[in-house]
């Protein structure tokens, strides 16, 4: 079965340093997700792509976060400079849905990227 | 705007006894859709279910079972005979408007003993 691939898996950095978390969905789905899932709390969206247009960052950090999809396909998170309370899990998901039909089909998540700031 | 709530933040049980994880919604949409994921120790969310706002009926699928009540905003997820490889983290989800913006609750950590 196909898979959302995330990279790295493990990312430790120091304060202030500059970071970066790729993801490549599934083939041929339209949508992408970035996710902030800090340690017992649910994942909080960060960013929403529909093809390469960015169509929700209402809760990206933009002074220090950018998110961009190119081609429409994979993705690349940044987080620059990093900060102590950066440190969570960033999960990529996507979805085969496409503009507004409204179909609402589930999203595929990725394994994550564990990242620690020190 | 859109909300979920898990208000169980863990729970543990026996190996065997049934159990019923709480999810309640707020939305102001007409038509929206409601989901179920489950996060083992490993990490990766893994889809449950999906129910959409037009369809109340209860569904069953082995040992799991949902009930969605509109009156309530509800959407409660129940594990009979509950075993130890259902220890995980479980988290509702809703998804409404045209682009689909999925908002997580804060999940229930279930604990099965064995």
């Amino acid at each position: 079965e196909a898979e959302v691939a995330q990279s790295p898996r493990y990312k430790i950095t120091e304060k202030s340093q500059a970071v970066a978390f790729w993801c490549d969905p599934i083939s041929g789905h339209a949508t992408l997700y970035w996710y902030r899932q800090i340690l017992g709390q649910g994942p909080e969206l960060l960013v929403q792509f529909q093809d390469e247009s960015v169509v929700d960052d209402s809760q990206l950090p933009k002074d220090r976060f950018s998110a961009e999809r190119l081609k429409g396909v994979d993705s690349t998170l940044k987080i620059q400079p990093a900060e102590l309370g950066d440190s969570a899990m960033y999960l990529c998901a996507s979805s085969p849905n496409r503009g507004r039909r409204r179909t609402n089909e589930k999203l595929f998540f990725g394994s994550g990227t564990q990242l620690s700031v020190l | 705007a859109q909300k979920v709530t898990q208000a169980q933040t863990e729970i543990s049980v026996v190996e065997k006894e049934d159990v019923t994880l709480d999810c309640v919604y707020e939305t102001r949409d007409t038509t929206y859709y409601l989901f179920w994921y489950k996060q083992p120790p490993s990490g990766e969310l893994v889809f449950l279910i999906r129910r959409n706002s037009f369809d109340e009926q209860n569904e069953i699928s082995g040992r799991y079972s949902w009930n969605f009540q509109k009156s309530t905003s509800s959407f409660n997820f129940t594990i009979t005979a509950s075993q130890v490889v259902d220890s995980a983290v479980y988290f509702c989800a809703l998804s409404e408007g045209g682009y689909q913006k999925v908002t997580f609750g804060t999940g229930t950590k279930l604990q099965v003993i064995p």
